[in-house]
């Protein structure tokens, strides 16, 4: 059974560097055809893309996001991460780590970390 | 910016049947933008429902099914029942880009 769990700081000051981790289990990182996702929701408010990163490594970024973000992968950990630089309120949410197939098929997804950015 | 549009809110009596759309501000919403479906309930994560327009994940039950309906991407239920209720979103494909529309909250009533 896959199982996604994102884990980080759930307050980051203004201006850092907001940094999440996305642990997996019951299947590598390594293994065809899968994308491993991070989408971020603000409290009751709707769902954004933030970008993927596939099981070869080549990374997918929103261009909204795409200057400030970072998505990489540790294979040896099998677990992926996000970094968002120069952090200001408007990136408080709820991050979400998934792992889908081609088209968003089968995905599953992490129970979601709240983050907070503020002073 | 590109910008996905569904309707904010819909009511559905048990039993009945609704649709639910999304529409893309640069036109005509094709197969090509792969559209998927995501159901989300309060304070657990989105599932996804359908994906590439028509095709349900293993596990969404038959009452849900996708399509295009004139220029838009649409979700219908049929036979809604009480746990349907639920917020629910599409996700379009820009040709590098995913981009979420801003959610249908389903009242079952």
């Amino acid at each position: 059974q896959v199982q996604l769990k994102e884990s980080g700081p759930g307050l980051v000051k203004p201006s850092e560097t907001l940094s999440l981790t996305c642990s997996v289990s019951g299947v590598s990182l390594n293994s065809g055809g899968s994308y491993y996702c991070w989408v971020r929701q603000p409290p009751g408010k709707g769902l954004e893309y933030i970008g993927f990163i596939s099981y070869s490594g080549s990374t997918n970024y929103n261009p909204s996001l795409k200057s400030r973000v970072t998505i990489s992968k540790d294979t040896s950990k099998n677990q992926f991460s996000v970094r968002l630089n120069s952090v200001t309120a408007a990136d408080t949410a709820f991050y979400y780590c998934a792992r889908v197939g081609a088209q968003w098929r089968q995905s599953v997804w992490g129970q979601g970390a709240l983050v907070t950015v503020s002073s | 910016q590109t910008v996905v549009t569904q309707e904010p809110s819909l009511t559905v009596s048990p039993g009945g049947t609704v649709t639910l759309t999304c529409a893309s501000s640069t036109g005509a919403v094709t197969g090509d933008f792969s559209p998927s479906w995501f159901q989300q309930k309060p304070g657990q994560a989105p599932r996804v429902l359908v994906f590439a327009t028509t095709n349900k994940d293993a596990g969404t039950p038959a009452r849900f099914s996708g399509s295009l309906l004139g220029d838009k991407a649409a979700l219908t239920l049929s036979g809604v029942q009480p746990e349907d209720e639920a917020e629910y979103y599409c996700v379009l494909w820009y040709g590098g880009v995913w981009v979420f529309g801003g959610g249908t909250k389903l009242t079952v009533l």
